[in-house]
Formats: structure tokens, C-alpha cells, sequence
């Protein structure tokens, strides 16, 4: 089972504040990632991390901005939330090259 | 453009017999491919994977088939349970961890 956790699970939130998504995982993975989901739709990668202090856009434009300073964290900020915003967002870490192990989800809601 | 197509949104099979997802990639430069299953409110956990160097990998009830001359994957779950009903992400790699996904399959397995 994997140890990924990502808070809160859900969120709703008024047009203009700021929020923080939290990703933490405890398996001591390098690589991270932060993926973007509407329903039915494709997973699409926003951003993603190989290390501490590495970090790099993903192929999804995304006006969000992340940061690593530790290894077992991955936390994404939006600014100023609008509700195109409004999506899953997806954490996830891997150690090998291609498998990656998923957190639970945040569902945000932009009013 | 999407690289990876799951073109069945749904898929409906009954208990103790054969589901069969199928996936289709116009990148001939994919690799590796991976299977997923998602629940409602969960992240994906992985399932199954495969190599582009083989065209078969089983794993108990679930095998994938991969036809390169085709471009096509698919994944067998025999006999399917109703504990499989979720949603079933198709994803690829090109000699890199960053995974590009299908739109996925909901299978349902009635009793």
C-alpha cells in the first residue's frame, strides 16, 4: 500500500483567495508529480519535481506554482483561485522509472 | 491530439466471465505501458504493466496484450468480480517517467 497523502480531500472556496494543496509521501521517492482531472477526462500532468529544489512545468499549462524543499513533501498554490480551477487535482511519487504511486485526490470547487 | 485513446467510456460485463478494456497510442515511441484502476473518490492505484518488448504479462486474474504493429493494448480480467467496477486508466511512457493517459473505461461487473 502506498504512503501518499494529499489535504484537504475536499475544498470549496470563494473566487480570488489563495489556496494551498498539500501532498506529502513517506516512501522517500524523489520524483514527484501533480496531475490536473475533470471527470471523464484524461489524467494531465501540471507539474512535477526530481529532487529538493527541482521542480518543472508539466504539458498542461497550469497557473499554479509548487515548490520541494523536502523530499516527502509537494505542496501546489494557486494564488487566486477562479473557478476554471475547478478540478481533481492528483499527487503522485515514484521511485522507478514509470510505475508512480497515486495520493487520494483533492476535489476543488472555485465559486 | 490525444496519444492514447480508450474509445469504449463504459463497458458492462457480468460477473465470473471475461471483461476485456482495450487501448489504443499513435506514438511509436511508447515503451512501457501501464494499467490503472481508479475508485470514486480515490487516486488510481496501479494494476498491471508491460514492456514494449513483450507482448504478453499476466498477473492472477489480469493480463495485458500488447500488439505493436497495431498500437494496441488491452487488458483481460478474468473471472471479473464486482469488486473490479471502477474506472480503468490506460497510460504509456516514451523512455521517460512522465505518463500520458487515456480518458478511461467504467466497468461494471453485475452480479
Amino acid at each position: 500500500e502506498a504512503d501518499i497523502y494529499q489535504t484537504p480531500r475536499y475544498l470549496v472556496i470563494g473566487t480570488g483567495k489563495k489556496i494551498t494543496l498539500e501532498c506529502s509521501q513517506t516512501m522517500g521517492h524523489d520524483k514527484m508529480y501533480w496531475y490536473q482531472q475533470d471527470p471523464g477526462m484524461e489524467l494531465h500532468l501540471i507539474h512535477y519535481s526530481y529532487g529538493v529544489n527541482s521542480t518543472e512545468k508539466g504539458d498542461l499549462s497550469s497557473e499554479s506554482t509548487v515548490s520541494r524543499i523536502r523530499t516527502e513533501h509537494f505542496p501546489l498554490t494557486l494564488e487566486s483561485a477562479r473557478p476554471s480551477h475547478t478540478s481533481q487535482y492528483l499527487c503522485a511519487s515514484s521511485w522507478l522509472l514509470n510505475e508512480q504511486f497515486f495520493g487520494p485526490g483533492t476535489r476543488l470547487t472555485v465559486l | 491530439d490525444q496519444q492514447v485513446k480508450q474509445n469504449s467510456p463504459s463497458l458492462s460485463v457480468q460477473e465470473g466471465r471475461i471483461s476485456i478494456l482495450n487501448c489504443d497510442y499513435t506514438n511509436s515511441m511508447f515503451d512501457y505501458f501501464l494499467w490503472y484502476k481508479k475508485y470514486p473518490a480515490e487516486g488510481p492505484t496501479f494494476l498491471i504493466s508491460i514492456s514494449s518488448i513483450k507482448d504478453k504479462n499476466e498477473d492472477g486474474r489480469f493480463t495485458v496484450f500488447l500488439n505493436k504493429s497495431a498500437k494496441h493494448l488491452s487488458l483481460h480480467i478474468v473471472p471479473s468480480q464486482p469488486g473490479d467496477s471502477a474506472v480503468y486508466f490506460c497510460a504509456a511512457s516514451a523512455n521517460t517517467d512522465k505518463l500520458i493517459f487515456g480518458t478511461g473505461t467504467r466497468l461494471q461487473v453485475f452480479p
